[in-house]
């Protein structure tokens, strides 16, 4: 159980373009999800938080322009990279958090990761 | 604020050798406290988690105890196997909070 997926896992676009990543829970209801970056032989910095049906909280230096975060189900989270550029060019993880019925309340569970290639 | 600090690596291990990756922590409070792996080319799995002084956590062979008194969550493993080489991950969740503050991951690759 608590499977998370992201779609794609990979995508090459190029400068100016926008790609859109998803990211779901596919056996249980995420009431929080996650936005990560991760940097080559670096750790995952948080992007952003969101909630279902809420606005998300991104996190200090994180440009809300540019990465768009809707998370318009309990089951989908969406990040939108708008007008791309090369260094925007990274692994990009989800993760999800269940609600406290379903047990899942402090864990995180994470999606494998989207690799964008920025040309 | 809220931090961990890991043992850097890389480490390299022999087959069937035993395995400790240092973790420590800060944080005010009683934070829960999670193990992360990610093998090559994938995500980040859960390997295991504590959510209060003294517990232990254990998962595949891998064993971390929760220590208050040292703000400590090291992971130990008696025997690795080269199907255990991947990046690992110290983590804590502050009582309370939303998200989840990361070391900055220990690789450790095993040789036969």
């Amino acid at each position: 159980g608590a499977v998370v997926s992201q779609h794609p896992s990979r995508v090459i676009c190029k400068s100016g373009t926008s790609v859109k990543i998803e990211c779901r829970s596919l056996d249980f209801q995420a009431t929080t999800m996650f936005w990560y970056r991760q940097f080559p032989k670096q750790s995952l910095m948080l992007m952003a938080t969101s909630n279902e049906g809420s606005k998300a909280t991104y996190e200090q230096g994180v440009e809300k322009d540019k990465f768009l975060i809707n998370h318009a189900s309990l089951t989908l989270s969406t990040l939108t990279v708008t007008s791309a550029h090369p260094e925007d060019s990274s692994f990009y993880i989800c993760s999800a958090r269940g609600g406290i019925a379903g047990g899942l309340a402090d864990t995180q569970y994470f999606g494998p990761g989207t690799r964008l290639t920025v040309l | 604020g809220d931090s961990v600090t890991q043992m850097e690596g890389p480490v390299t291990l022999s087959e069937e050798a035993f395995l400790t990756i240092n973790c420590t922590y800060t944080a005010t409070g009683y934070p829960s406290l999670f193990w992360y792996v990610q093998y090559p080319g994938e995500g980040l799995q859960l390997l295991l988690k504590a959510t209060k002084a003294d517990d232990k956590g254990s998962n595949k062979g891998f064993e971390a105890t929760y220590r208050k008194e040292t703000t400590s969550f090291h992971l130990e493993k008696g025997s690795v196997q080269v199907s255990d080489s991947a990046v690992y991950f110290c983590a804590l969740s502050a009582p309370g909070a939303n998200n989840l503050f990361f070391g900055t991951g220990t690789r450790l690759t095993v040789i036969p």
